[in-house]
């Protein structure tokens, strides 16, 4: 299966925004990148979702690395309720990653 | 638009018991998924169908788990008999297709204790 690399936990403050990466550099060419997360006590919530360009949505930003080895989801303003699990997942259709594998995600803390 | 419902939220059954978890996905959402979530552990896939059949059970433990899609819509995943260790939270997706570039919409889940 590919994998995804991602850190165990980091801190943000309130309003400022967060960067949290996310190394992948066996991705195929077929391989999107999804992101979900999941508060406390909650079902997974899909953040975003990009191939190759960068991605934006009401939610957050998708930087993907030119060479698509790694990515970065982006928080402009976080807020106390983005305190949760990301996960950095790789979903091709019809390929080795046909299906969502969660790791352990990145617990994202923040700070009042 | 309504999400991915799921019944019950909790359950309790001591160990060699039978248990059935209900799930309602988003209408016209033709793939459904359940996931097995231990905790401190992100989501397992357990099964995936694709309106009414299967496409993936792979990780199915098939002597004790069997889940059925009746008519494309509801689902039911059931366990008989539970043991100590599928104590976890089970969870139920859908999305409009099985394609990576649909996203999967979770219920909040069903969380089993097995004492």
């Amino acid at each position: 299966d590919a994998k995804t690399t991602q850190p165990n936990s980091m801190e943000s403050n309130e309003e400022e925004p967060v960067h949290l990466p996310c190394n992948h550099s066996t991705i195929s060419g077929t391989d999107y990148i999804h992101w979900y997360r999941q508060l406390p006590s909650q079902g997974p919530e899909y953040v975003i979702h990009g191939l190759t360009s960068n991605v934006n949505n009401r939610m957050a930003s998708l930087a993907i690395a030119e060479d698509r080895k790694s990515s970065t989801l982006i928080l402009h303003r976080a807020t106390l309720r983005d305190a949760a699990v990301y996960y950095c997942i790789l979903f091709s259709y019809g390929g080795a990653t046909n299906k969502l594998i969660f790791g352990t995600g990145t617990l994202l803390a923040v700070q009042p | 638009e309504a999400g991915v419902a799921q019944s019950p939220r909790y359950k309790i059954i001591e160990k060699r018991q039978s248990v059935a978890f209900w799930c309602n996905p988003i209408s016209g959402h033709a793939t459904l998924y359940w996931y097995q979530q231990i905790l401190g552990q992100g989501p397992k896939l357990l099964i995936q169908f694709q309106n009414n059949g299967v496409v993936d059970d792979s990780q199915l433990p098939k002597d004790r788990f069997s889940a059925e899609r009746l008519k494309g819509v509801d689902s039911t995943l059931k366990i008989q008999p539970a043991k100590l260790e599928d104590s976890a939270v089970y969870l139920c997706a859908s999305s409009l297709a099985w394609t990576a570039s649909y996203e999967q919409y979770f219920g909040p889940g069903t969380r089993l204790t097995v004492t």
